[in-house]
Protein backbone atom coordinates (compact mmCIF):
# COMPACT_ATOMS: atom_id res chain seq x y z
CA UNK A 1 0.00 0.00 0.00
CA UNK A 2 2.67 2.05 -1.29
CA UNK A 3 1.60 5.61 -1.57
CA UNK A 4 4.20 6.93 -3.77
CA UNK A 5 6.27 4.42 -5.60
CA UNK A 6 8.40 4.24 -8.62
CA UNK A 7 10.80 2.02 -10.02
CA UNK A 8 13.65 0.88 -10.57
CA UNK A 9 15.16 1.65 -7.27
CA UNK A 10 18.39 1.45 -8.94
CA UNK A 11 19.91 2.35 -12.40
CA UNK A 12 23.34 1.71 -13.98
CA UNK A 13 23.99 2.43 -17.60
CA UNK A 14 26.18 3.61 -20.28
CA UNK A 15 26.33 7.02 -21.69
CA UNK A 16 24.22 7.74 -24.39
CA UNK A 17 21.61 5.28 -23.45
CA UNK A 18 18.30 6.05 -23.27
CA UNK A 19 16.01 5.29 -19.96
CA UNK A 20 12.74 5.62 -18.05
CA UNK A 21 11.45 5.99 -14.37
CA UNK A 22 8.38 5.65 -13.58
CA UNK A 23 6.03 6.67 -10.75
CA UNK A 24 2.93 6.13 -9.68
CA UNK A 25 0.66 7.12 -6.35
CA UNK A 26 -2.53 5.96 -5.19
CA UNK A 27 -3.31 9.24 -2.64
CA UNK A 28 -5.67 10.60 -5.26
CA UNK A 29 -3.45 13.81 -5.73
CA UNK A 30 -4.03 16.00 -8.79
CA UNK A 31 -0.36 17.43 -8.64
CA UNK A 32 2.93 15.35 -9.30
CA UNK A 33 7.08 16.30 -9.29
CA UNK A 34 10.15 15.15 -10.32
CA UNK A 35 12.81 16.73 -8.27
CA UNK A 36 16.56 15.51 -8.73
CA UNK A 37 19.45 15.75 -5.35
CA UNK A 38 22.79 15.84 -6.51
CA UNK A 39 25.63 14.43 -5.15
CA UNK A 40 25.55 17.47 -2.35
CA UNK A 41 21.53 16.35 -1.27
CA UNK A 42 20.28 19.42 -2.68
CA UNK A 43 16.68 19.06 -3.80
CA UNK A 44 15.99 20.80 -7.21
CA UNK A 45 12.70 20.83 -8.87
CA UNK A 46 12.72 19.55 -12.30
CA UNK A 47 8.79 19.31 -13.70
CA UNK A 48 5.24 19.47 -11.98
CA UNK A 49 2.36 18.06 -13.24
CA UNK A 50 -1.09 18.87 -12.09
CA UNK A 51 -4.40 16.71 -13.64
CA UNK A 52 -1.83 15.76 -16.30
CA UNK A 53 -0.67 19.50 -17.54
CA UNK A 54 2.76 20.36 -17.01
CA UNK A 55 2.61 23.48 -15.16
CA UNK A 56 6.89 23.89 -13.76
CA UNK A 57 9.54 23.26 -16.35
CA UNK A 58 12.35 24.28 -14.27
CA UNK A 59 15.01 24.45 -17.50
CA UNK A 60 15.63 21.05 -17.30
CA UNK A 61 17.20 19.79 -20.47
CA UNK A 62 15.13 18.64 -23.48
CA UNK A 63 16.75 15.22 -22.95
CA UNK A 64 14.57 14.81 -20.22
CA UNK A 65 11.00 14.51 -21.20
CA UNK A 66 8.24 13.56 -18.70
CA UNK A 67 4.72 12.32 -19.50
CA UNK A 68 2.20 11.86 -17.62
CA UNK A 69 -0.95 9.26 -19.08
CA UNK A 70 -3.33 10.07 -16.11
CA UNK A 71 -3.48 12.23 -12.50
CA UNK A 72 -1.61 8.97 -11.10
CA UNK A 73 0.97 8.17 -12.80
CA UNK A 74 4.27 10.78 -13.87
CA UNK A 75 7.02 9.01 -15.83
CA UNK A 76 10.58 10.59 -16.43
CA UNK A 77 12.12 9.47 -19.88
CA UNK A 78 15.91 10.22 -20.73
CA UNK A 79 17.87 10.50 -23.64
CA UNK A 80 21.09 10.54 -24.50
CA UNK A 81 22.37 9.73 -20.93
CA UNK A 82 25.57 12.43 -19.63
CA UNK A 83 27.80 11.58 -16.60
CA UNK A 84 25.97 14.66 -15.01
CA UNK A 85 22.55 12.95 -15.46
CA UNK A 86 23.88 10.89 -11.98
CA UNK A 87 21.77 11.36 -9.43
CA UNK A 88 18.91 10.36 -7.06
CA UNK A 89 15.60 11.32 -8.85
CA UNK A 90 12.53 11.55 -6.74
CA UNK A 91 9.06 11.66 -7.69
CA UNK A 92 6.47 13.21 -5.38
CA UNK A 93 2.55 14.48 -5.41
CA UNK A 94 0.33 16.77 -3.43
CA UNK A 95 -3.64 17.76 -3.55
CA UNK A 96 -3.01 21.63 -5.30
CA UNK A 97 -4.63 24.41 -4.24
CA UNK A 98 -5.16 26.26 -1.11
CA UNK A 99 -2.54 28.55 0.55
CA UNK A 100 1.03 26.89 0.56
CA UNK A 101 -0.39 24.12 -1.09
CA UNK A 102 -0.86 20.44 -0.11
CA UNK A 103 2.01 18.25 1.77
CA UNK A 104 4.28 16.78 -0.34
CA UNK A 105 4.40 13.32 -0.38
CA UNK A 106 8.07 11.94 -2.01
CA UNK A 107 8.86 8.42 -3.79
CA UNK A 108 11.54 6.08 -2.24
CA UNK A 109 14.13 7.53 -5.01
CA UNK A 110 15.68 6.08 -8.04
CA UNK A 111 19.46 6.17 -8.40
CA UNK A 112 20.96 6.87 -11.50
CA UNK A 113 24.29 6.22 -12.24
CA UNK A 114 25.91 6.59 -15.61
CA UNK A 115 28.79 5.00 -16.19
CA UNK B 1 22.37 32.64 -3.10
CA UNK B 2 20.32 30.27 -1.84
CA UNK B 3 17.17 31.61 -0.46
CA UNK B 4 16.85 28.91 2.31
CA UNK B 5 20.45 28.46 4.43
CA UNK B 6 20.50 26.01 6.95
CA UNK B 7 22.82 25.38 9.49
CA UNK B 8 25.07 23.54 11.25
CA UNK B 9 25.65 21.85 7.85
CA UNK B 10 26.59 18.66 9.88
CA UNK B 11 26.13 17.70 13.82
CA UNK B 12 27.38 14.68 15.65
CA UNK B 13 25.20 14.33 18.92
CA UNK B 14 25.00 11.80 21.40
CA UNK B 15 22.05 9.38 22.32
CA UNK B 16 19.60 10.98 24.75
CA UNK B 17 20.80 14.63 24.39
CA UNK B 18 19.06 17.49 22.35
CA UNK B 19 20.00 19.70 19.39
CA UNK B 20 18.53 22.70 17.43
CA UNK B 21 19.19 23.09 13.74
CA UNK B 22 19.03 26.36 12.11
CA UNK B 23 16.98 27.53 8.76
CA UNK B 24 17.13 31.56 7.60
CA UNK B 25 15.36 32.26 4.62
CA UNK B 26 14.74 35.48 2.46
CA UNK B 27 11.55 34.38 0.77
CA UNK B 28 8.98 37.06 1.59
CA UNK B 29 6.16 36.82 1.52
CA UNK B 30 5.66 32.95 2.39
CA UNK B 31 3.13 30.69 3.01
CA UNK B 32 4.37 27.76 5.34
CA UNK B 33 7.60 26.50 6.06
CA UNK B 34 8.11 23.01 6.35
CA UNK B 35 10.22 20.43 7.87
CA UNK B 36 11.22 17.40 6.38
CA UNK B 37 13.10 14.27 7.87
CA UNK B 38 15.17 12.43 4.81
CA UNK B 39 16.75 8.90 6.48
CA UNK B 40 19.89 7.35 4.55
CA UNK B 41 18.49 5.94 0.99
CA UNK B 42 14.81 6.82 1.48
CA UNK B 43 12.65 9.77 0.26
CA UNK B 44 11.74 12.95 2.61
CA UNK B 45 8.79 12.74 5.11
CA UNK B 46 7.08 15.47 6.75
CA UNK B 47 7.66 16.56 10.23
CA UNK B 48 5.88 20.19 10.87
CA UNK B 49 4.02 22.67 8.81
CA UNK B 50 3.53 26.15 9.80
CA UNK B 51 2.14 28.95 8.29
CA UNK B 52 3.18 32.14 8.54
CA UNK B 53 0.81 32.85 11.18
CA UNK B 54 2.55 29.81 13.86
CA UNK B 55 5.03 30.37 16.06
CA UNK B 56 5.68 26.99 17.15
CA UNK B 57 4.63 23.32 15.64
CA UNK B 58 5.04 19.97 17.75
CA UNK B 59 5.21 16.10 16.44
CA UNK B 60 6.73 13.81 19.05
CA UNK B 61 10.17 14.58 20.16
CA UNK B 62 10.49 17.33 17.13
CA UNK B 63 9.31 20.91 18.15
CA UNK B 64 9.54 23.52 15.25
CA UNK B 65 9.71 27.42 15.95
CA UNK B 66 9.57 30.08 13.32
CA UNK B 67 10.09 33.94 13.97
CA UNK B 68 8.59 35.08 10.54
CA UNK B 69 10.42 38.97 12.22
CA UNK B 70 13.68 37.54 12.02
CA UNK B 71 13.28 35.12 8.95
CA UNK B 72 14.03 32.50 10.93
CA UNK B 73 13.12 28.83 11.86
CA UNK B 74 14.32 25.88 14.13
CA UNK B 75 14.06 22.37 14.76
CA UNK B 76 14.29 20.90 18.17
CA UNK B 77 14.92 17.55 18.93
CA UNK B 78 14.44 15.98 22.32
CA UNK B 79 16.35 13.49 23.74
CA UNK B 80 17.49 12.20 20.45
CA UNK B 81 17.58 8.56 19.29
CA UNK B 82 19.43 6.95 16.83
CA UNK B 83 16.78 6.75 14.87
CA UNK B 84 16.79 10.35 14.10
CA UNK B 85 20.04 10.10 12.34
CA UNK B 86 19.06 11.69 9.28
CA UNK B 87 19.06 14.74 7.25
CA UNK B 88 16.73 17.94 7.97
CA UNK B 89 15.38 19.79 5.32
CA UNK B 90 13.82 23.38 5.11
CA UNK B 91 11.41 23.97 2.89
CA UNK B 92 9.70 27.83 2.22
CA UNK B 93 6.73 27.78 0.22
CA UNK B 94 6.14 31.20 -1.62
CA UNK B 95 2.94 33.34 -1.35
CA UNK B 96 0.92 32.62 -4.40
CA UNK B 97 2.58 30.10 -7.15
CA UNK B 98 3.43 27.81 -4.35
CA UNK B 99 6.72 27.65 -5.66
CA UNK B 100 8.87 25.68 -2.98
CA UNK B 101 12.74 26.85 -1.57
CA UNK B 102 14.72 23.80 -0.21
CA UNK B 103 17.26 24.35 2.06
CA UNK B 104 20.61 22.04 2.13
CA UNK B 105 19.80 19.87 5.16
CA UNK B 106 21.14 19.52 8.23
CA UNK B 107 23.11 16.04 8.55
CA UNK B 108 22.63 14.70 11.59
CA UNK B 109 24.13 11.81 13.11
CA UNK B 110 23.54 10.23 16.65
CA UNK B 111 25.97 7.84 18.17
CA UNK B 112 25.55 5.86 21.08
Amino acid sequence: DTAVSQTPKYLVTQMGNDKSIKCEQNLGHDTMYWYKQDSKKFLKIMFSYNNKELIINETVPNRFSPKSPDKAHLNLHINSLELGDSAVYFCASSHSGGSGGGELFFGEGSRLTVL
Amino acid sequence: KNQVEQSPQSLIILEGKNCTLQCNYTVSPFSNLRWYKQDTGRGPVSLTIMTFSENTKSNGRYTATLDADTKQSSLHITASQLSDSASYICVVILYGNNRLAFGKGNQVVVIP
